[in-house]
């Protein structure tokens, strides 16, 4: 049973550049979330994709922009890059069943900016 | 987002011994989950709580979803070196699918 996976692990660009970072969910979800993690802070919620449609959307700028394929994989994208936009971007799965649903997490992309 | 108050904010035990945190939010949760993260790797799920006052085990872990359903706690019995790591608590409210994540307790323990 294949877990949540992400591509590339690491990435470093330039301030300015975009960047684009994907997500499979864990076989059976059909959700994905994604969460921005500074260094010791714990993750916060960027946006959720269910039905291939922006489900819920958290404090952060249109810059971060996303998409959800049939195929329930995600990608996570941003563009003008900030220095401080440098930190562990996650991805989450789960199943849509309502409010409280359990999401897993993948290993997560370490992004640089410079 | 909402923050949640997580603490305490780090831990130095000796092995065998038995670790307690909590967490607490000033508003009403419907989920409450546990998470454990290596350094470099994404939070793996420690243990899930649905409903309040529910008290759930995993191994030698145990967490109980507050009665208040604005707090919870997550024990560790006779720690081991492998239990060291920073551990989450996260909550979902009423309003949304986003979970809200405490700072961390991040734990360390000595053989």
């Amino acid at each position: 049973d294949a877990g949540v996976t992400q591509s590339p692990t690491h990435l470093i660009k330039t301030r300015g550049q975009q960047v684009t970072l994907r997500c499979s969910p864990k076989s059976g979800h059909d959700t994905v979330s994604w969460y921005q993690q500074a260094l010791g802070q714990g993750p916060q919620f960027i946006f959720q994709y269910y039905e291939e449609e922006e489900r819920q959307r958290g404090n952060f700028p249109d810059r971060f922009s996303g998409h959800q394929f049939p195929n329930y994989s995600s990608e996570l994208n941003v563009n003008a890059l900030l220095l401080g936009d440098s930190a562990l971007y996650l991805c989450a799965s789960s199943l849509a069943t309502g409010t409280g649903e359990t999401q897993y997490f993948g290993p997560g992309t370490r992004l640089l900016v410079l | 987002g909402q923050q949640l108050n997580q603490s305490p904010q780090s831990m130095f035990i000796q092995e065998g011994e038995d670790v307690s945190m909590n967490c607490t939010s000033s508003s009403i949760f419907n989920t409450w989950l546990w998470y454990k993260q290596d350094p470099g790797e994404g939070p793996v799920l420690l243990i899930a709580l649905y409903k309040a006052g529910e008290l759930t085990s995993n191994g030698r872990l145990t967490a109980q979803f507050g009665i208040t359903r604005k707090d919870s706690f997550l024990n560790i019995s006779a720690s081991i070196p492998s239990d060291v790591g920073i551990y989450f608590c996260a909550g979902t409210s009423s309003s949304g699918y986003a979970l809200n994540f405490g700072k961390g307790t991040s734990l360390l323990v000595t053989p």
